[in-house]
């Protein structure tokens, strides 16, 4: 069964930056892209971006960009999202999530890790 | 990017009875639409993809359709498990984009 097993939570401080991990398992890591959502408390999923694990290629959402990074390493099947600057409304569970396609980006998301709620309070 | 609107906020259904979740694109997604249970303390699971083709191991009672802007989730007959927020999905379009989410309450 595919698994997606995420890092603990994280308590930062405002203007600190957070990296919160994803360990792939049952299946072909370089084979899928993995996206990261978070969901702000009691809110909606919000889309962040993506990572090609095969090639390291991103595609950030633009709200995001400049201050978000997603990395992989490929020998752990581990993907990374970092996310600089923190603010109090970032404040959020953080997800990282499979693509459904294997061969394109399908943006349709068919296994989800557990979450990685990130704190940010000074 | 494109707006996804869910209708009603919050649904309260006794067990038993049929559920009907609405979800409205501000553009056509086409069929690119998909809907996630997700349950208190739990990521969200994809239940439908492709507005009306159920995932692997979803069940019957749970159907999709829809196409261009607007789209309906049904549950047939609920049972316990089914309560939860339900979050309508655009994958068409960069970005991609959800709902705001429906809850479904017991009445």
């Amino acid at each position: 069964q595919v698994q997606l097993v995420q890092s603990g939570a994280e308590v930062k401080k405002p203007g600190a930056s957070v990296k919160v991990s994803c360990k792939a398992s049952e299946y072909t890591f370089t084979g899928y892209n993995l996206h990261w959502v978070r969901q702000a408390p009691g809110q909606g999923v919000e889309w962040m971006g993506w990572i090609n694990p095969d090639s390291g290629g991103t595609n950030y959402a633009q709200k995001f960009q400049g201050r978000v990074t997603m990395t992989r390493d490929t020998s752990s099947s581990t993907a990374y999202m970092e996310l600089s600057r923190l603010r109090s409304d970032d404040t959020a569970v953080y997800y990282c999530a499979r693509d459904a396609d294997g061969d394109y980006v399908s943006n349709l998301l068919d296994y989800w890790g557990q979450g990685t709620l990130v704190t940010v309070s000074s | 990017e494109i707006v996804m609107t869910q209708s009603p906020a919050t649904l309260s259904v006794s067990p038993g009875e049929r559920a009907t979740l609405s979800c409205r694109a501000s553009q056509s997604v086409s069929s690119n639409l998909a809907w996630y249970q997700q349950k208190p303390g739990q990521a969200p699971r994809l239940l439908i993809y492709g507005a009306s083709t159920r995932a692997t191991g979803i069940p019957a009672r749970f159907s999709g359709s829809g196409s261009g802007t607007e789209f309906t989730l049904t549950i047939s007959s609920l049972q316990s498990e089914d309560f939860a927020v339900y979050y309508c999905q655009q994958y068409t379009n960069w970005p991609q984009t959800f709902g705001q989410g429906t809850k479904v309450e017991i009445k």
